[in-house]
C-alpha cells in the first residue's frame, strides 16, 4: 500500500540554521513526489515537485529537495532558515498518469528561534 | 481570481445539523477531490471524482456525501453534523495533459458544535 512518513512531527531550529525535512515513501512505481508549506490560518502553498530528471529539485523560497530512489525519500533542506518559514510543512506522493489519488505525510511542524 | 475556490471559508454548526461546502474551479480541470485536515494527521481524502458521473469513496468517507452538479462543482455535505468532524476542509483539482499535480482551495474551517 502506499504511504508517506514524515518521522519528525515537530522540529525547531535557530534563525540562519540549515534545515532539513525527511520525507520517505512507499510506492509500487517512481511516483510524483511534492512538498507543500502551510502557514498558521492559511492553505497549502507548492514548494516544490519532483516528477522525473535531475533529483535536485529548487523550490520557491530557497527550498530544495533530493529525490533518493535507493532511500525512498525525498527530504526537504534550506540553507539558512528564516523567521518566516515557521510553518507546517507536508510531503505528498501521486501516482504517475492516473491522477488516483494523492498521499500526504501526517507533516512536520517547524519552529524558528531567533 | 483564485483557480479553486470554497464557499464557506468558516462555519459554525450544531451537532445534527446538514451542512454543505462548495467548491469551484476555473482551470477546467476534470478531477476533484475533497480532503480533511486533522492536527496531528496531514490530509485525508474524502471523497474524489473523475468526471461529473464518477464518484469515489475516499479514505474516511463514512459520514460525508457528494455531489458533483457539474465539472467545476464538487460539493461536500454533511447529513448530521458531529463533534469529531470538526476539521479544516480541502477541496483539490488536477486534470489534463498529465494529472501530475493537485490544486489546492484556500479551505473551509468547520466547527460542530
Amino acid at each position: 500500500a502506499q504511504s508517506v512518513t514524515q518521522p519528525d512531527i515537530h522540529i525547531t531550529v535557530s534563525e540562519g540554521a540549515s534545515l532539513e525535512l525527511r520525507c520517505n515513501y512507499s510506492y509500487g512505481a517512481t511516483p510524483y513526489l511534492f512538498w507543500y508549506v502551510q502557514s498558521p490560518g492559511q492553505g497549502l502553498q507548492l514548494l516544490l515537485k519532483y516528477f522525473s530528471g535531475d533529483t535536485l529539485v529548487q523550490g520557491i523560497k530557497g527550498f530544495e529537495a533530493e529525490f533518493k530512489r535507493s532511500q525512498s525519500s525525498f527530504n526537504l533542506r534550506k540553507p539558512s532558515v528564516h523567521w518566516s518559514d515557521a510553518a507546517e510543512y507536508f510531503c505528498a506522493v501521486g501516482a504517475r498518469n492516473t491522477g488516483n489519488q494523492f498521499y500526504f505525510g501526517t507533516g512536520t511542524s517547524l519552529t524558528v528561534i531567533p | 481570481d483564485a483557480d479553486v475556490t470554497q464557499t464557506p471559508r468558516n462555519r459554525i454548526t450544531k451537532t445534527g445539523k446538514r451542512i454543505m461546502l462548495e467548491c469551484s474551479q476555473t482551470k477546467g480541470h476534470d478531477r476533484m477531490y475533497w480532503y480533511r485536515q486533522d492536527p496531528g494527521l496531514g490530509l485525508r481524502l474524502i471523497y474524489y471524482s473523475f468526471d461529473v458521473k464518477d464518484i469515489n469513496k475516499g479514505e474516511i468517507s463514512d459520514g460525508y456525501s457528494v455531489s458533483r452538479q457539474a465539472q467545476a462543482k464538487f460539493s461536500l455535505s454533511l447529513e448530521s453534523a458531529i463533534p469529531n468532524q470538526t476539521a479544516l476542509y480541502f477541496c483539490a483539482t488536477t486534470g489534463a495533459p498529465s494529472y501530475n499535480e493537485q490544486f489546492f482551495g484556500p479551505g473551509t474551517r468547520l466547527t460542530v458544535l
